[in-house]
């Protein structure tokens, strides 16, 4: 079991939007630390999407956001399209691990 | 550009001690982002840290791994590795390397990753 959660499936139709959600606890959000997101392809590594919070990598399309607010962190995908199906995780650091922990991971079908 | 890549067996007995080696290009292992480590992934999960290294030789270790795990430096090589001992089928993943930006940063870059299978 995750020590972030994040729902196992999301779907939309192209050109919609979706959100994924991440929820924490108080020993990482809610102790302060940010929140990165990845997206990853099957048999690849993951790549960075957004990092502390809401910033973006400059490779990363604008339709891509996150958000932050409490114990609960987003991710926003608009304007979906075929090539954004893929797996994406959300991470952030936690005091009682003393290290990085990662969501689940939320499956994307783009339909 | 900074870029790592796995090496190793993949295929391991149970009971034996996985090592896996990260080669870094593209700049120093001595330099920022100073952070090295490991995530594993086994099929069809999702993704798990296993533990860092800073440039100084300082751990951390996920406490999961209860004292099975440890990573090393070698600067003259700008490598560093991962040794898993006792392993068992639980350990069969996909093994990637990464270097977390700080000690409670994002991860980039990854390397591509290697699975490891451990049989009976």
């Amino acid at each position: 079991q995750s020590v972030l959660t994040q729902p196992p499936s999301v779907s939309g139709a192209p050109g919609q939007s979706v959100t994924i959600s991440c929820t924490g606890t108080s020993s990482n959000f809610g102790a302060g630390f940010d929140v990165h997101w990845y997206q990853q392809f099957p048999g690849s590594a993951p790549r960075l999407l957004i990092y502390s919070n809401d910033n973006r990598p400059l490779v990363v399309p604008r339709r891509f956001s996150g958000s932050r607010s409490g114990t609960s962190a987003s991710l926003a995908i608009a304007g979906l399209q075929a090539e954004d199906e893929a797996h994406y995780y959300c991470q952030s650091y936690d005091t009682s691990l003393s290290g990085p922990v990662f969501g689940g991971g939320t499956k994307l079908t783009v339909l | 550009q900074l870029q790592l890549q796995e090496s190793g067996p993949g295929l391991v007995k149970a009971s034996e001690t996985l090592s896996l080696t990260c080669t870094v290009s593209g700049g120093s292992i001595t330099s920022d982002p100073y952070y090295w480590g490991w995530v594993r992934q086994p099929p069809g999960k999702g993704l798990e840290w296993m533990g860092n290294i800073f440039y100084t030789g300082n751990t951390y270790y996920n406490p999961s791994f209860k004292g099975r795990i440890s990573i090393s430096l070698d600067t003259s090589k700008h490598q560093f590795s991962l040794r898993l001992s006792d392993v068992t089928a639980a350990d069969t993943a996909v093994y990637f390397c990464a270097s977390p930006a700080k000690k409670e940063g994002w991860i980039q870059p990854w390397g591509r990753g290697t699975l490891v299978t451990v049989s009976s």
